[in-house]
């Protein structure tokens, strides 16, 4: 699987939007772009995810960037439970079981 | 619908001794895949089962292994233990372990004193 960077840590305040960044500049054609999450203490959850175009759901939006080799996880209104450590994967087209973390984005939302 | 549950949550080891824990998917689920997390290596894959066959396994020593049952639920087991088998371990489930969401369990702290 290609590897994904992201920043280490991001801050943001309560109720104001959070675009969490993912590049991706090794990306193949058929490669889906899966967001997770870990809460404190918790196991990971699945966020979003998507191939080409933008995505949304009650949880998040993604954007991804026409050539594919970055993409933005974003938070409309951060709340102190969004305070997490966010995982951008890249999860080929047909593969099997395990999901590839890298180390993510830890969240801090301030109130 | 029940989700992943796993047990025990909390255990303590000494060094050389084994250790076996559970995970139970959630219901129809056939696919289950092991994860470590250490503040050091972060989450790595262990190894996944799929109807009771091992699919996939990761970088990790043959004290490691694992089984699946019939009724998809899963065991894993780490013999001869030692400080550095400290970790959160994580079971995931998912319908066919395709590129289907994986659901993860609270999982099972492991100190290995």
């Amino acid at each position: 699987d290609a590897k994904t960077t992201q920043p280490n840590s991001m801050e943001s305040n309560e109720e104001e939007p959070v675009h969490l960044p993912c590049n991706h500049s090794t990306i193949s054609g058929t490669d889906y772009i899966h967001w997770y999450r870990q809460l404190p203490s918790q196991g990971p959850e699945y966020v979003i995810h998507g191939l080409t175009s933008n995505v949304n759901n009650r949880m998040a939006s993604l954007a991804i960037a026409e050539d594919r080799k970055s993409s933005t996880l974003i938070l409309h209104r951060a709340t102190l439970r969004d305070a997490a450590v966010y995982y951008c994967i890249l999860r080929k087209l047909g593969s099997q079981g395990n999901l590839i973390f890298g180390k993510g984005t830890k969240l801090s939302v301030k109130p | 619908k029940a989700g992943v549950t796993q047990t025990p949550r909390y255990l303590i080891k000494t060094r050389g001794q084994q250790v076996t824990l559970s995970c139970s998917p959630i219901s129809g689920h056939r696919s289950v895949s092991w994860y470590q997390q250490t503040p050091g290596q972060g989450l790595q894959f262990l190894f996944e089962y799929f109807s009771e066959t091992q699919r996939n396994k990761g970088n990790f020593p043959g004290r490691f292994s694992g089984r699946q049952f019939s009724n998809s639920r899963s065991e894993m087991n780490v013999s001869t233990l030692e400080l550095g088998d400290s970790a959160l371990y994580l079971c995931a489930s998912s319908l066919l372990g395709q590129q289907e969401t994986q659901y993860f369990g609270p999982g099972t702290r492991l100190l290995v004193l």
